[in-house]
């Protein structure tokens, strides 16, 4: 069984400052890990995926997060945030591509930017 | 690449009214999605396709919805009658084979009214 938990469904900074967006996962096999960004009225946009190769994934945008099986997390991090980051982001998990998995969404965390 | 392409964007109609939404999937994905968005249920599939056939339509609300693949390049998810409590974003989404990468489109924005 699969499963993804967005730690905080809020998250507000100010620009300039570091970005820190929590994801947890649980997964019986070994996962593929995906961020998304969906800005208002818009659809969801990929920003980066983890797929068994490096566990520090570098994605669009200045944005990267670190698959860390240890702690069954996936963080998304960004050093220094800019208004444009104002939006809505989801992690999702699914399994290796060739088993069929159900991809799984978390719940999002909207990011709130302040100038 | 022209990425997953939905019609209508926007679409308000009235309770009772059939409602037709439209979906090109990207050329040489195999898997497509309908997902539904709203502000209380968030994202939810209502059903998904490989290959042209219907493999998972659990998520899919009841007999008033439904969805056909009828070749790669064009779907279609179809709400007749349509009510109130149908009003959302429909996201359409494609998957290759080669990967577990889905890709949305914009999303078609309907007002049941």
């Amino acid at each position: 069984a699969q499963s993804v938990t967005q730690l905080d469904s809020h998250v507000s900074v100010s620009e300039g400052t570091p970005v820190l967006l929590r994801c947890n996962y649980s997964s019986s096999y070994s996962p593929s890990l995906f961020w998304y960004v969906q800005h208002p009225n818009k659809g969801l946009q990929l920003l980066l995926k983890y797929t068994s190769a490096a566990t520090l994934v570098k994605g669009i945008n200045g944005f990267e997060a670190e698959f860390k099986k240890s702690e069954t997390s996936f963080h998304l991090t960004k050093p220094s945030a800019h208004m444009s980051d104002a939006a809505e982001y989801f992690c999702v998990v699914t399994g290796p591509h060739t088993g069929g998995f159900k991809t799984i969404f978390g719940a999002g965390t909207r990011l709130f930017v302040k100038a | 690449d022209a990425g997953v392409i939905q019609s209508p964007r926007h679409e308000v109609t009235e309770m009772g009214q059939e409602v037709t939404l439209r979906c090109k999937p990207i050329s040489g994905h195999n898997s497509l999605f309908w997902y539904r968005q709203t502000m209380m249920r968030g994202l939810e599939l209502l059903i998904y396709f490989n290959n042209n056939v219907p493999i998972d339509d659990s998520g899919m609300p009841e007999d008033r919805f439904s969805a056909k693949m009828p070749n790669a390049s064009f779907s279609t998810l179809k709400i007749q009658p349509s009510e109130p409590r149908d009003s959302a974003v429909y996201f359409c989404a494609s998957r290759p084979n080669r990967d577990n990468t889905i890709y949305f489109g914009e999303g078609s924005w309907l007002t049941v009214v």
